[in-house]
């Protein structure tokens, strides 16, 4: 499985935009790249994923360079309801079909 | 389309006691997976069932267990409780096309804390 690096806090005003990187280095060609954010007390809540390039939903934004071996979370115009905790996976792990978590960036919006 | 519901939403044991943890999946999706939640640990594995049928399992003992029902609806459960068994529960779905990735969805979660 490849493992991820991302940072453990990060802090936002309201209306700025958000950048979150994740690193996946050993990232395999059929891996996708996933990201879930996840209020105190509430199951993990499924925002985006992509496999190369550029990604665009409703909700934000996902950058992943030619090598894949990074991928960039973008929440535009963040607000204090944006406050959780954002997980990078990379996946799946076809053989256990199971999600491994690392430790999440916490984001801190303030007003 | 409704969520993925889980019921009790919030559970009080003691400790020795039993308990069962039920998960309705997104309607047409056939895989569940439960995963339990700690301060201390993160989010971890537990099993994921297709068709009535566990794939796979996680590093826990064998006082969880769980199983799936022909309606894809899922229970868990853990026997002779530890204070340690503490946790938010969390059951996840998906539909398990078989082609890229399979997106889980998870639903509230079961916060079970044991005395």
């Amino acid at each position: 499985l490849a493992k991820t690096t991302q940072p453990i806090s990060m802090d936002s005003y309201e209306g700025q935009e958000v950048n979150i990187t994740c690193s996946h280095n050993n990232i395999a060609t059929n891996d996708y790249i996933t990201w879930y954010q996840q209020f105190p007390s509430q199951g993990p809540r499924f925002i985006i994923q992509g496999y190369k390039t550029k990604v665009t939903n409703e909700v934000a934004s996902l950058f992943i360079p030619a090598d894949r071996k990074s991928s960039t979370l973008s929440l535009p115009r963040v607000s204090l309801s944006d406050t959780a905790v954002y997980y990078c996976l990379v996946g799946p792990d076809t053989g256990r079909r199971a999600l491994t978590f690392g430790s999440g960036t916490r984001l801190q919006v303030q007003p | 389309k409704a969520g993925v519901t889980q019921t009790p939403r919030y559970l009080i044991k003691t400790r020795g006691q039993q308990v069962t943890l039920s998960c309705s999946p997104i309607s047409g999706h056939r895989s569940v997976s439960w995963y339990q939640q700690t301060p201390g640990q993160g989010l971890q594995f537990l099993f994921e069932y297709f068709s009535e049928t566990q794939r796979n399992k996680g590093n826990f003992p064998g006082r969880f267990s769980g199983r799936q029902f022909s309606n894809s609806r899922s229970e868990m459960n853990v026997s002779t409780l530890e204070l340690g068994d503490s946790a938010l529960y969390l059951c996840a779905s998906s539909q398990n096309r078989g082609i890229g990735t399979d997106t889980q969805y998870f639903g509230p979660g079961t916060r079970l804390t044991v005395l």
